[in-house]
């Protein structure tokens, strides 16, 4: 029972573009979603979090958008760039349960 | 400050044979976790735990065992290692206080492979 669903396997955009990446739960528990970056050989690294609370939440390039009543999230990457190209991981938790339940990840491939 | 280091990076194991996978961390962090990474999966939790002397499984805790004798180290032990156990691990920490929990930051991981 996957609780954290990321549908796209891959996304591909051009450079200087707009990547969105999508991401929906189905825990209504879950009140604090991540965004994980990795690359190949290398441990996931964070990039951006969203509250409950919150609907968005922006850090320079990358955007968090959060609908709750659709148990949906997106992350914008604009603009996108060649070093974006990565596995991007969704996760989410719930209350007091700090263990995070990941998504299986989207391949983002940025082309020059 | 290295963060969170894993050894060994790269390993193959005979069906049956046992290995520990050791993790420790220079942040001063009380949680700690245990990830498996199988091809186009997500990072599914092994064990966690919540600062030295306590340990909880996680999502998937069969053939592997843990203890967190220090707030640093926090080893991953596979008693008889099956084919099933190919994967990639995954150490991670994070720092839970009063305000919740911080990021979970990861180690570079372990690949492993049972013949």
């Amino acid at each position: 029972d996957q609780q954290v669903k990321q549908n796209s396997p891959s996304l591909s955009v051009q450079e200087g573009r707009i990547s969105i990446l999508n991401c929906d739960y189905t825990n209504s528990m879950f009140d604090y979603f991540l965004w994980y970056k990795k690359y190949p050989a290398e441990g996931p690294t964070f990039l951006i979090s969203i509250s409950s609370i919150k609907d968005k939440n922006e850090d320079g390039r990358f955007t968090v958008f959060l609908n709750k009543s659709a148990k949906h999230l997106s992350l914008h990457i604009v603009p996108s760039q060649p070093g974006d190209s990565a596995v991007y991981f969704c996760a989410a938790r719930g209350g007091s349960n700090y263990k995070l339940t990941f998504g299986k990840g989207t391949l983002l491939t940025v082309n020059p | 400050n290295a963060g969170v280091t894993q050894t060994p990076k790269f390993r193959i194991l005979k069906i049956g044979q046992s290995m520990t996978l050791q993790c420790t961390q220079d942040m001063n962090h009380n949680y700690m976790y245990w990830y498996r990474q199988d091809p186009g999966m997500g990072l599914k939790l092994i064990y966690y735990s919540v600062g030295a002397g306590i340990t909880d499984k996680g999502e998937v805790p069969n053939g592997y065992n843990v203890s967190r004798s220090t707030t640093e180290d926090f080893p991953l032990r596979l008693e008889l290692a099956a084919p099933s156990q190919t994967s990639v691990y995954f150490c991670a920490s994070s720092l839970v206080g009063t305000r919740g929990q911080d990021t979970q930051y990861f180690g570079p991981g372990t690949r492993l492979t049972v013949l």
